[in-house]
């Protein structure tokens, strides 16, 4: 069985650029959820895909937009990325879309200069 | 609004000594409680739920409604439990919130 799967795992930017960042969720699993952790604090929930629709949002602005395709992955893209944007970006799948049992990747890292 | 609270950024205690890591949370409804855990160099992983009951490395959590708690709790800490334990809150229908995180070091 394959976890879940994180691309790339560094990657440093400058203000103004765009992201993406993709996650390939484990054998099994409908539903994708990304979350920004920043330094010292705990996972910020950005949203959720379940089917390929988006299922729940956060406080999050509308430059961080997603996709989650029919094998289930997912992609998080950030336009205009702003230095506060400098955080680790961690997906997580799921058997639901109502469940609190989440299996996380090992997070991509991005750095805004 | 979910909300939850770890009052303890760092908590270090000797092996062989009980470990308690608190979290507080804030939610109107019936809540459904998780600890997760990451250990150095390795990804957030679930520890345990409250619905379970179950026991796992050692470490046991019971939601106390009254006082909007679910403290994780340890009889015995060992060198191997040191790591970041975090607390989340889901109500089934939202996602999950997490707390700031706990970071418990074990002293040899």
């Amino acid at each position: 069985e394959t976890g879940v799967t994180q691309s790339p795992t560094h990657l440093i930017k400058t203000r103004g650029q765009q992201v993406t960042l993709r996650c390939s969720s484990q054998s099994g699993h409908n539903t994708v959820s990304w979350y920004q952790q920043a330094l010292g604090q705990g996972p910020q929930f950005i949203f959720q895909y379940y089917r390929e629709e988006e299922n729940g949002r956060g406080n999050f602005p509308p430059r961080f937009s997603g996709l989650q395709f029919p094998n289930y992955s997912s992609e998080l893209n950030v336009n205009a990325l702003e230095l506060d944007d400098s955080a680790l970006y961690l997906c997580a799948s799921s058997l639901s879309s109502h469940t609190g049992e989440l299996f996380f990747g090992e997070g991509s890292r991005l750095t805004v200069l | 609004a979910q909300r939850v609270t770890q009052p303890e950024k760092l908590l270090s205690v000797f092996k062989g000594a009980p470990v308690e890591l608190k979290c507080n949370y804030s939610y109107s409804g019936s809540p459904e409680l998780f600890w997760y855990v990451q250990y150095s160099r390795q990804r957030l992983q679930l520890l345990l739920r409250h619905i379970s009951r179950e026991s796992i490395k050692g470490f046991t959590a019971d939601l106390n409604k009254g006082e909007t708690s679910f403290h994780l709790k340890k009889p015995f800490a060992q060198e191997e439990d040191s790591a970041m334990y975090y607390c989340a809150l889901t109500s089934g229908n939202t996602p999950l919130v997490f707390g700031k995180g706990t970071r418990l070091s074990v002293i040899a």
